[in-house]
């Protein structure tokens, strides 16, 4: 079955520092990836996916996302992180036909 | 639209006691399911349906039932709950389980405490 992993549990960051955001999921074939973020209280809101084309990825509030699909990941980036950004991040991966698989979360917290 | 809607948003329970957690769609969704959030554990999926009277179980079933009666409505029951079930839940739905084009839109949640 497929599974899904992020690197980090919990990332701490100053503001304006860049972040990068491990993810593996263990096996290929067609796929959709995701990634998903919850701010404190709140549900999962999507930040951006991969469906096929291009493996650099742009989402919402300047997030993007690199698929290497001879590496099975999909790295979650911004160039520079603010306060607001601190949230629990998720990896979410889809085979065709099959249910989603998220990674275990990692916790981004970001000093002002 | 009102996307995904759950209700309640905080529930309390006693050990042995039952109840539903309700999970509504208005975008006419072949395919909801269920997760439960555990810190450290992600999201875990409970059950799943790709269709009104199509239901089956996901990673953690036991202590759950589903039924899908209509396109909109996922209910999620307990049947005699247990501390172990203490838990944020999160309702999904997205457009079909086989497309390949797809995301799934989550409701706000229910979070679930057994004493």
């Amino acid at each position: 079955a497929q599974s899904v992993s992020q690197h980090n549990h919990h990332v701490i960051l100053s503001e304006a520092a860049s972040l990068e955001l491990g993810c593996n999921y263990s096996y290929g074939g067609t796929v959709n990836l995701f990634w998903y973020v919850q701010y404190p209280g709140q549900h999962l809101q999507l930040l951006l996916k991969y469906f096929s084309g291009d493996p650099l990825v742009k989402g919402i509030k300047g997030f993007e996302a690199e698929f290497i699909k001879s590496k099975f990941s999909f790295n979650l980036r911004k160039p520079s992180v603010q306060w607001s950004d601190t949230a629990e991040y998720f990896c979410a991966v889809k085979d065709y036909g099959q249910n989603f698989v998220f990674g275990p979360g990692t916790r981004l917290s970001v000093l002002p | 639209n009102a996307g995904v809607t759950q209700t309640p948003k905080f529930q309390v329970l006693k050990t042995g006691q039952s109840m539903t957690l309700q999970c509504a769609q208005d975008m006419n969704h072949e395919y909801m399911s269920w997760y439960r959030q555990d810190p450290g554990m992600g999201l875990r999926l409970i059950h799943y349906s790709v269709g009104a009277g199509i239901t089956d179980q996901g990673e953690v079933p036991n202590g759950y039932n589903v039924s899908r009666s209509t396109t909109e409505d996922f209910p999620l029951r307990l049947l005699s709950a247990a501390p172990s079930q203490t838990s944020v839940y999160f309702c999904a739905s997205s457009y079909s389980r086989g497309a390949i084009y797809n995301e799934q839109f989550f409701g706000p949640g229910t979070r679930l405490t057994v004493l």
